[in-house]
């Protein structure tokens, strides 16, 4: 069975501070990665996901996320954050691709201090 | 394109009545997808339809049924609510983006089980 664990409920960090948002993962196979941002009151939007190849992937707004698959981890960073990156994110996995569903950690609340 | 639409946006029920929450996307994909968010717990799967036809359980199905109605449709129905189910509900659907499988998400119906 496959499963997420993402380290810290909440993070917060200074306006033009580096964001990291931890991700570890099990898997039985070479799993399909992926992180999630929520708005308030929104539905999820996919920022990034890793499938094959290259390990640095790039999304949208900035963030990228490094799968390592000796640390079983895919954490997301921003070399700098602004306020409109406060939400919740999820960091999700699956075996499959995402066909049968996918497992998403608990989320991470990302606060920007000002 | 609308992507996954979801109706109602929010529902207060009493405990024991019925309800069905309407999902439809208008981007040609296969598989469906049924979610509930509950605060601390991230996403957890209760159904999804693989294809036209098909049904089948996720983590959480107990209390909930589906109908797969038309490659369009996805309906998820709660014969007897009860206050645990409240919760947030997200539909989604996965199609090819780029060539790699990817989720989209609806906006969510808020449900209120008194």
């Amino acid at each position: 069975a496959q499963s997420v664990t993402q380290l810290g409920s909440h993070v917060s960090v200074s306006e033009g501070a580096l964001v990291l948002l931890r991700c570890n993962y099990s898997s039985s196979v070479p799993p399909y990665l992926f992180w999630y941002v929520q708005y308030p009151n929104q539905g999820l939007q996919l920022l990034l996901k890793y499938t094959t190849g290259a390990t640095l992937v790039k999304g949208i707004n900035g963030f990228e996320a490094e799968f390592k698959k000796s640390e079983t981890s895919f954490h997301l960073t921003k070399p700098s954050a602004h306020m409109s990156d406060a939400a919740e994110y999820f960091c999700a996995v699956s075996d499959t691709g995402g066909a049968d569903g996918l497992t998403f950690g608990k989320g991470t609340h990302l606060i920007i201090q000002p | 394109n609308a992507g996954v639409t979801q109706t109602p946006k929010f529902q207060v029920l009493k405990t024991g009545q019925s309800m069905t929450l309407q999902c439809a996307q208008d981007m040609n994909h296969n598989s469906m997808y049924w979610y509930r968010q509950d605060p601390g717990m991230g996403l957890r799967l209760i159904y999804y339809s693989a294809s036209e036809g098909t049904t089948d359980k996720g983590e959480v199905p107990n209390g909930y049924n589906v109908s797969r109605l038309n490659k369009r449709e996805f309906s998820l129905r709660l014969e007897s609510a009860a206050p645990s189910q409240t919760s947030v509900y997200f539909c989604a659907s996965s199609g090819l983006d780029r060539g790699k499988e990817t989720q989209y998400f609806g906006p969510g119906t808020r449900l209120l089980v008194l």
